[in-house]
């Protein structure tokens, strides 16, 4: 049973540029959620996708976007990329409803 | 507004026991959880509380008391693979609720 695995897991980028990131959910979740993690932080709430619709938002500019496919693995994208973009974004799977979120390993993004 | 505390830092030797506080203010609380992340690692589930109390798994315990808006996490028999961060993290917005977490607690546990 696969767990949450997202790529690539390094990725560097200039100012301006724009950045897919993917996940794939554990097997049998239906909800995914993105988080922005900077160093010595906790994890951000990006926001949350469930039956491909975004449901729930976190203080993050229109910047960044996101998609949830059928598969129920989910892209998170972040245009017009800017230095403090640096960070680890990680993704979680949930049951829709359910506690426990199971991350993914994440994705370290570093803007120079 | 919400916000989670808890301490930033906390040392012990291997086989002792450590208290993690975390203090939240939040609308609609639906519940704390504790996470736990080593060195570029992903955050791991630990345990969740919805309802006052105390609730046990294994060497570590979790604690709330929602009318203190209060929690705690309790790691006993320290050993040297605990040294991590840990985080609680609030539960918001309903069943379609997303995590707050707080800033986190680095334990160091030496020999």
């Amino acid at each position: 049973d696969a767990g949450v695995t997202q790529s690539p897991t390094h990725l560097i980028k200039t100012r301006g540029q724009q950045v897919t990131l993917r996940c794939s959910p554990k097997s049998g979740h239906d909800t995914v959620s993105w988080y922005q993690q900077a160093l010595g932080q906790g994890p951000q709430f990006i926001f949350q996708y469930y039956e491909e619709e975004e449901r729930q938002r976190g203080n993050f500019p229109d910047r960044f976007s996101g998609h949830q496919f059928p598969n129920y693995s989910s892209e998170l994208n972040v245009n017009a990329l800017l230095l403090g973009d640096s960070a680890l974004y990680l993704c979680a799977s949930s049951l829709f409803g359910g506690e426990t979120q199971y991350f993914g390993p994440g994705t370290r993004l570093l803007v120079l | 507004g919400q916000s989670l505390e808890q301490p930033s830092e906390v040392t012990a030797v291997e086989g002792a026991i450590v208290q993690i506080n975390c203090t939240y203010q939040t609308s609609g609380f639906y519940g704390l959880s504790w996470y736990q992340q080593h060195d570029g690692g992903a955050p791991t589930f630990l345990s969740y509380n919805a309802l006052d109390g105390l609730e046990e798994t294994g060497r570590f315990s979790s604690f709330l008391s929602r009318s203190d808006s209060y929690g705690y996490l309790l790691l006993q028999e320290l050993q040297m693979k605990d040294s991590a961060s840990y985080f609680c993290a609030v539960r918001v917005g309903g069943s379609w609720g997303k995590l707050q977490f707080g800033a986190g607690t680095q334990v160091v546990v030496t020999p």
